[in-house]
């Protein structure tokens, strides 16, 4: 069975905070991905990685950073956490190779900004 | 740029009645196409997907889908449903981007409530 974690299933930070979203996977797949996931707006994604120290931007990376250290942990980071950043943050895995490969999903972070 | 429409934001479906679930998609090449469905409180799970071959996809839990590219759809259907598949169903779209690596694109989601 494929195993994605995250760090806690729900947040809350004050504005200005750093923030620290964890993602372990336990499957030795290439790329890692976060998205943050909004009503009526689907999931978007933030930044991807495909290996070790490699990243690549999503479609809405203004205000996040990304950090991958090994290659089972993908962190992302609100460097000065904002109320429009309250959202639902999922992180996803796929083995590298087809496009059609499967994503694996974690369960989630619901992070709240006051 | 890939795009995905799903243009039904809740559906209401009786248990045991048929359900068809829309997806439209936007993408220069062959797409790779996927639906996924969300559990309260859950991550995705994969129900099926396409890539190639039969245009007719079957997945889990009863579910399949067609690929129809004249008409740039790929929809969702189960003939009887159950009060366990109350959820949210999200379709995407995948392909490799310029640079090599993978992307998926998704919907905005559609909500299926069933009633008794």
């Amino acid at each position: 069975d494929v195993k994605v974690t995250q760090s806690s299933r729900y947040l809350v930070k004050r504005t200005g905070e750093k923030v620290f979203l964890e993602c372990v996977q336990d499957m030795d797949h290439e790329n890692m991905f976060w998205y943050r996931q909004d009503p009526g707006l689907g999931l978007r994604l933030i930044y991807f990685s495909y290996d070790v120290k490699m990243k690549e931007k999503g479609d809405i990376p203004e205000g996040y950073s990304v950090s991958r250290e090994k290659k089972e942990r993908f962190s992302l980071i609100l460097e000065s956490a904002s109320t429009n950043q309250t959202s639902m943050y999922l992180c996803a895995i796929t083995a590298a190779g087809p496009a059609y490969n499967e994503q694996f999903f974690g369960p989630g972070t619901r992070l709240t900004v006051l | 740029a890939q795009s995905v429409t799903q243009p039904d934001i809740h559906i209401t479906v009786s248990e045991g009645a048929s359900l068809e679930l829309r997806c439209n998609y936007s993408y220069g090449a062959t797409p790779y196409l996927f639906w996924y469905v969300q559990s309260p409180g859950q991550g995705l799970q994969l129900l099926l997907k396409y890539f190639s071959g039969d245009t007719l996809v079957q997945g889990i839990k009863g579910f399949e889908a067609e690929f129809k590219r004249s008409q740039s759809s790929f929809n969702l259907r189960k003939p009887s449903v159950h009060w366990s598949d109350a959820a949210e169903y999200f379709c995407a779209v995948g392909g490799r981007e310029n640079t090599g690596f993978q992307k998926l694109v998704f919907g905005t989601g559609t909500r299926l409530l069933v009633s008794p």
